[in-house]
């Protein structure tokens, strides 16, 4: 079955600890997207990549870092320079091109906390 | 610059009424798409419609139907016969034509009492 997977579901993480999301996606998508959703609000964009080797910040990439080596794989690492990481976080894909109906698919997200 | 707002920040009805989710937008862009995402308690969105800015007739996929009207920049969704499964937080978007980038409103929060 196509679609998205996050590892892990839950991650705990101690203050001053990098820690690394996983997002892989077996959908062909181009491009991929991370999220942060904090209780009882809406998604902010971190970062997002059309292409392979190429990612660009969104709204709150500070404290955030990711790669793109792979089409199918683009893992978010939260570092220490993160002030509050805790939160949920949602990978998402998507096609690109047009003609093509581009709606983001998402993943079950993983829900990062920092003891 | 592009917007989405979602007024309503979150809804209670009771099963079996209907009940409408505003979603209000702005753009200059005159190709633009817009989409309504479902959120369960899972947590994972799922996607419910697309509608791009050329196609105004409104849709209807069983109890869900979409209601967009350009004049007025919205995009609203309704429910008829609520069910309790229908709690979610529900999210309207907006994506311009490059894709680049979708724009999400705050969401609304939907709870169905039995």
């Amino acid at each position: 079955d196509g679609g998205i997977t996050q590892s892990p579901k839950y991650l705990f993480r101690k203050e001053g600890q990098n820690v690394t999301l996983s997002c892989e996606q077996n959908l062909n998508h181009d491009a991929m997207y991370w999220y942060r959703q904090d209780p009882g609000q809406g998604l902010r964009l971190i970062y997002y990549s059309q292409i392979v080797n190429d990612f660009q910040k969104g709204d709150i990439a500070e404290g955030y870092s990711v790669s793109r080596e792979k089409k199918e794989s683009f893992p978010l690492t939260v570092t220490s320079a993160q002030k509050n990481p805790t939160a949920f976080y949602l990978c998402a894909s998507t096609k690109v091109g047009r003609g093509v109906y581009n709606e983001q698919f998402f993943g079950p997200g993983t829900r990062l906390t920092v003891l | 610059a592009q917007k989405v707002t979602q007024a309503q920040t979150e809804i209670s009805v009771v099963e079996k009424e209907d009940v409408t989710l505003d979603c209000v937008y702005e753009t200059r862009d005159t190709t633009y798409y817009l989409f309504w995402y479902k959120q369960p308690p899972s947590g994972e969105l799922v996607f419910l419609i697309r509608r791009n800015s050329f196609d105004e007739q409104n849709e209807i996929s069983g109890r869900y139907s979409w209601n967009f009207q350009k004049s007025t920049s919205s995009f609203n969704f309704t429910i008829t016969a609520s069910q309790v499964v229908d709690s979610a937080v529900y999210f309207c978007a907006l994506s311009r034509n490059n894709f680049n980038k979708f724009y999400f409103g705050s969401g609304t929060k939907l709870n169905v009492k039995p």
